[in-house]
């Protein structure tokens, strides 16, 4: 079955401190992964592309065949990034995008 | 113009109602999609389009029906809807199926 998992509904920290969202991942082919953000009142919009290897607003994420993992990750977070962070993966078979549950990141002064 | 546009911004209907949501993008894409969001939820995909052919109906109930006039444009008529229909549909376009999916802001709709 192909599935994103984001296994945490809520990630709490203060600011500066480091964060890592989690996102894993069933697919029997090539991965295509994304990471979309959603601010407060603001569209969807593409936070990663795991193909860019592109560092967005200080993230980053890894792709690890190994573990199907592709976790994203930042080393100070900002409050300005409190937001809902939704981990996808393109299903060439199906021909779209499925999304994880979601994690709410607040960052805290 | 790079964005993804959608109209109305809000919208109030009640179950015996007809009315549509219009998408528009000018970005020359050839795919196009309809989600739907409920509160906290990840967007669930109810259509696509890929060069204005139906291309996937994710068994969405006949109360919702889509329509893709040409590239630029893709409407949502709606009609008897129920008021679980209540929730944020989002319009998306992406060059291709497996490129990157640009989201509009997203029609919030209430069905009393």
């Amino acid at each position: 079955a192909q599935r994103v998992t984001q296994p945490e509904k809520l990630l709490s920290v203060f600011k500066g401190a480091p964060v890592e969202l989690k996102c894993n991942y069933s697919y029997s082919g090539s991965p295509e992964l994304f990471w979309y953000v959603q601010y407060s009142r603001q569209r969807l919009q593409l936070l990663l592309r795991h193909i860019s290897r592109e560092s967005i607003k200080g993230f980053t994420a890894d792709l690890n065949k190994g573990e199907t993992s592709f976790h994203l990750k930042k080393p100070f977070a900002q409050e300005e990034d409190s937001a809902m962070y939704y981990c996808a993966l393109f299903s060439g078979g199906y021909n779209k995008l499925i999304f994880g549950a979601g994690t709410r990141l607040a960052v805290h002064p | 113009d790079t964005e993804v546009t959608q109209t109305p911004k809000h919208l109030v209907m009640g179950m015996t109602n007809k009315k549509s949501l219009k998408c528009e993008q000018h970005m020359g894409h050839r795919a196009m999609y309809w989600y739907k969001q409920k509160a906290k939820k990840p967007p669930e995909l109810m259509f696509v389009y890929s060069y204005e052919k139906l291309s996937i109906n994710e068994s969405v109930p006949s109360r919702f029906s889509p329509e893709c006039p040409n590239s630029s444009l893709l409407n949502l008529h709606l009609h008897a809807l129920q008021p679980e229909d209540s929730a944020l549909y989002l319009c998306a376009s992406a060059k291709s199926g497996e490129e990157t999916q640009y989201f509009g802001p997203g029609t919030r709709l209430l069905v009393l």
